[in-house]
């Protein structure tokens, strides 16, 4: 059984309009991670939840925003979607906050912006 | 910020053949895992190094760490079709910086 799932699988949403991704698990994990990973790139780390702790990327722009209310749940809010934000968004989790700890990753959100 | 290369970038082989994959950094890392993702789907675990010189195998899959813990190897026997995706490198730092930094990947397809 899927132990970090993302929906919705795909998401198509037109420019400038607000759209959020959301992730559950069911590992009890306390770290959560978004990335972002365009085609051919490697994924890139957007920001994670540390339990209620949250640690944004110096990089990562503004329009991305992150909510957790619970262990289980955590959200990836994009403002005003702009084109360049098109991509595959990937939710992991990993029991503590380690190098060595190995992340889950969920399926993805493959997101498409009209 | 760390850089890891990998390559090749693409991989094209026959069912049956042997090949081998490379993730290159000029940095140290305490650790380094490896996943893999297939078409639509999340990266998945196969394995993390921990030690310099360490090799661990995963039945077909045998993964070699560096000495100095700057670059690791992937090398599998005997592909098979089901081997086919996409072969993510991930390392970190250590330490206070428990990020992983990932490679761009090697795609390997293996045709029957």
């Amino acid at each position: 059984d899927a132990m970090v799932i993302q929906n919705p699988r795909y998401q198509v949403t037109q420019f400038g309009k607000p759209v959020t991704l959301s992730c559950s698990q069911t590992l009890n994990h306390n770290v959560m991670y978004w990335y972002q990973q365009k085609s051919s790139q490697a994924p890139k780390l957007l920001f994670h939840y540390y339990d209620k702790d949250f640690n944004n990327e110096a990089d990562t722009p503004d329009n991305f925003q992150s909510r957790r209310p619970n262990t289980s749940f955590c959200f990836l809010d994009i403002r005003s979607p702009g084109l360049g934000d098109a991509a595959m968004y990937l939710c992991a989790t990993s029991r503590h906050r380690a190098g060595n700890q190995p992340q889950h990753f969920g399926d993805g959100t493959r997101l498409s912006i009209l | 910020t760390q850089l890891l290369e990998q390559s090749p970038q693409f991989l094209s082989i026959q069912e049956g053949e042997n090949l081998t994959v490379y993730c290159n950094s000029s940095s140290v890392f305490s650790s380094l895992q490896w996943y893999r993702q297939e078409p639509g789907e999340g990266p998945v675990l196969l394995v993390t190094v921990v030690t310099g010189g360490e090799v661990k195998k995963l039945k077909r899959l045998t993964f070699q760490f560096g000495d100095a813990r700057k670059d690791s190897s992937l090398h599998i026997t005997a592909a098979q079709p089901g081997d086919t995706g996409l072969y993510l490198c991930a390392g970190a730092e250590g330490g206070s910086n428990y990020k992983l930094t990932f490679g761009k990947g090697t795609l390997l397809t293996v045709n029957p």
